[in-house]
């Protein structure tokens, strides 16, 4: 079974540091997504990635976000300057096609829990 | 608003019945939904995907119904185990394709 892959799988960091978060995604996927989870609420959408560039973004995606697809099989989330509220557990994922196709499987990683102290 | 609500209390049943989820929306009208178990401290992982002019999709003992009109789905667990204890999120998409809402989630709880 293809697996998308997350590292660090736990971070704590200082307030205002910046962090990156590594994802890599099954290797015939064109489709990337970050989601965060607070701990006790929803899974929330932050961004899709397609054809190195960002497709979709909500809210929460602000400027202190950024995405980027370093080499062929890396997928990383930074957040420039992490505040409290950014503790989250940060998923990423990935699709071979769009999650408009019908039939498509969206496959989520494991997750990397930000604690932001 | 979109919204997407699930029954937020846990569902506590016997180990042998079936358990069935419910998820209702409002302000979408989806090409189809989705159905997610989610463990604790683990990524959503995907079961089911129905699409809005099927009424009723199955994959072993897990059956899913969609009414647009009542704009609900309801998803059964037909002989449950205790193995099937775990937060069940629906997630509707956006209709461009691109990303997922998801609702809050219910958790269920199989006794044996």
């Amino acid at each position: 079974e293809p697996e998308v892959t997350q590292t660090p799988s736990h971070q704590v960091t200082q307030m205002g540091q910046e962090v990156i978060l590594r994802c890599v995604p099954i290797s015939n996927h064109l489709y990337f997504y970050w989601y965060r989870q607070i701990l006790g609420q929803k899974v929330e959408f932050l961004v899709s990635f397609y054809n190195n560039e960002i497709s979709e973004k909500s809210e929460i995606f602000d400027d202190q976000f950024s995405v980027e697809r370093p080499d062929g099989s890396n997928f990383t989330l930074k957040i420039r300057s992490t505040k409290l509220e950014d503790s989250a557990m940060y998923f990423c994922a990935s699709s071979e096609v769009s999650t408009g196709v019908i039939g498509n499987t969206i496959y989520f990683g494991e997750g990397s829990w930000l604690t932001v102290v | 608003s979109q919204k997407i609500e699930q029954n937020s209390e846990a569902l506590n049943i016997q180990e042998g019945k079936t358990a069935t989820l419910t998820c209702n929306y409002t302000n979408y009208s989806p090409a189809y939904l989705q159905w997610y178990r989610q463990d604790p401290g683990r990524g959503p992982v995907f079961l089911l995907l129905i699409r809005e002019n099927e009424k009723e999709k199955r994959k072993e003992r897990l059956k899913v119904t969609f009414d647009t009109t009542l704009k609900q789905s309801l998803f059964h667990i037909t002989a449950s185990q205790p193995a099937d204890s775990a937060t069940y999120l629906c997630a509707l998409d956006n209709n461009a394709g691109n990303m997922l809402t998801f609702g809050g989630g219910t958790r269920l709880m199989v006794k044996p």
